[in-house]
């Protein structure tokens, strides 16, 4: 009954490699999103989706491409991976796009070698 | 200057000590703060949350919002080992929508 999941957990690749990470939430909320945490612990959002819409789209490369088919999936795809892509990457969701408690997933942590 | 500035310690303290976490913050169009804590190799969770200035009490945790000093700070009483994780603070406007702006988090360690 887990509330947030990310699929892989752990993901090892080569320089140059697409990856993608998967998150499902199934508390039924409006918004979802994805941050980026690197080596010290700094927490940046990237993307956010509400009700599938595209509403935050920080400046990240357009090497990372968010899909949401449906409310309750918000997939990252990353293309052409680099070493600095090298991080703990976190989905989140929370109930509409007004409020402030945001659950987060376990996190996938991502090492590009 | 980053948005939101937060030691990111590490703080070493004995059970039941008093902890005092602390973020100062450079927006004063703020007026969400929120308190966040993650465990080792986990998600942040969130752990408090306050809307403009006062303080706010949840059991040992107090969380309390100066927006003239723009300085937020969460303080722990009794502090337990199972209080050790790290601590971010997040904070956002009113019309900057699902948009929270995090500090780098304060690590926190309890030993008995």
């Amino acid at each position: 009954d887990t509330a947030v999941s990310q699929t892989p957990k752990y993901l090892v690749t080569q320089m140059g490699n697409d990856k993608s990470i998967k998150c499902e939430q199934n508390l039924g909320h409006d918004t979802m999103y994805w941050y980026k945490q690197d080596s010290k612990k700094f927490l940046k959002i990237m993307f956010s989706y509400n009700n599938k819409e595209l509403i935050i789209n920080e400046t990240v490369p357009n090497r990372f491409s968010p899909k949401s088919p449906d409310k309750a999936h918000l997939n990252l795809h990353i293309n052409s991976l680099e070493l600095g892509d090298s991080a703990v990457y976190f989905c989140a969701s929370s109930q509409n796009i007004k409020n402030n408690e945001q659950f987060f997933g376990p996190g996938t942590r991502l090492t590009v070698l | 200057q980053k948005e939101v500035e937060q030691d990111p310690g590490p703080l070493s303290v004995p059970e039941g000590a008093i902890v005092s976490l602390n973020c100062t913050y450079s927006n004063s169009a703020f007026q969400y703060f929120m308190w966040y804590r993650q465990y080792s190799r986990k998600g942040p969770e969130l752990l408090m949350y306050t809307y403009s200035s006062g303080n706010k009490e949840d059991g040992r945790f107090t969380a309390q919002v100066d927006k003239s000093s723009k300085y937020i700070s969460l303080f722990i009483r009794d502090s337990q080992p199972s209080d050790s994780a790290t601590y971010l603070c997040a904070m956002r406007g009113g019309s900057t929508l699902g948009r929270l702006y995090f500090g780098r988090g304060t690590q926190l360690t309890v030993w008995p």
